[in-house]
């Protein structure tokens, strides 16, 4: 069975902070994983991606994320946040590209100037 | 301009009436999907189409039949609505079949069912 958790409804950083936003993957099979953030009122739009190779991946708007197989975790990084990312950031397992995937609840990402 | 167009932007329908929600991709791509977001649930995935035929569906219930009468075009038909149906709709497309492909997220249809 697929799972994602995000243990982290509701995140508050102050603008300029660093930034990690939590994810924990459970896959049976080889996982590609994502992170999507969503602004108000708009659609999804994609962060990052990962499958293979090196375990940490850069994204748009300098985020990266770190995969560790031995934690199956995914998180989110950012050195320093601007007050353009609030926003709501997805976690999303797929387990060997299928069709099926899995998204996290989301957290929602406050930054407080 | 906008590469997916999902049409309405809002809906509101009254229990057990039918509504169309439309999706159209200007991104020349091949898969389109249907996504809900709910407020009490987290994204959930619905159906995959692939040359206009239907490559998964992973919605329990028949009254939501997706519909393809272009590649580019993958419209959502809702029957018997409920007030649970309430949330809102998202369209998305990839070049190809499967998630290796980005997919491209339109800005979505947000349904009241009263």
């Amino acid at each position: 069975a697929q799972s994602v958790t995000q243990p982290d409804a509701r995140v508050t950083v102050s603008e300029g902070a660093s930034l990690q936003l939590r994810c924990k993957y459970s896959s049976s099979g080889t996982p590609y994983l994502f992170w999507y953030v969503q602004y108000p009122r708009q659609g999804l739009q994609l962060l990052l991606k990962y499958y293979s190779g090196d375990p940490v991946v850069q994204g748009v708007n300098g985020f990266e994320a770190e995969f560790s197989k031995s934690n199956s975790s995914f998180h989110l990084r950012k050195a320093s946040v601007h007050w353009s990312d609030s926003a709501v950031y997805f976690c999303v397992l797929s387990a060997t590209g299928g069709y099926k995937v899995v998204f996290g609840s989301g957290t929602r990402l406050l930054v407080s100037p | 301009d906008p590469k997916i167009i999902q049409k309405p932007k809002y809906l509101v329908a009254v229990t057990g009436s039918e509504k169309i929600l439309i999706c159209e991709q200007y991104l020349g791509h091949n898969a389109m999907y249907w996504y809900r977001q709910s407020a009490k649930k987290p994204l959930e995935f619905m159906f995959s189409y692939s040359y206009q035929k239907l490559m998964d569906n992973q919605t329990a219930s028949s009254r939501f039949q997706p519909q393809s009468s272009k590649k580019n075009h993958l419209d959502l038909q809702i029957t018997a609505l409920k007030p649970d149906d309430s949330a809102t709709y998202f369209c998305a497309s990839s070049q190809d079949e499967g998630w290796q492909d980005t997919q491209y997220f339109g800005p979505g249809t947000r349904l009241l069912v009263l």
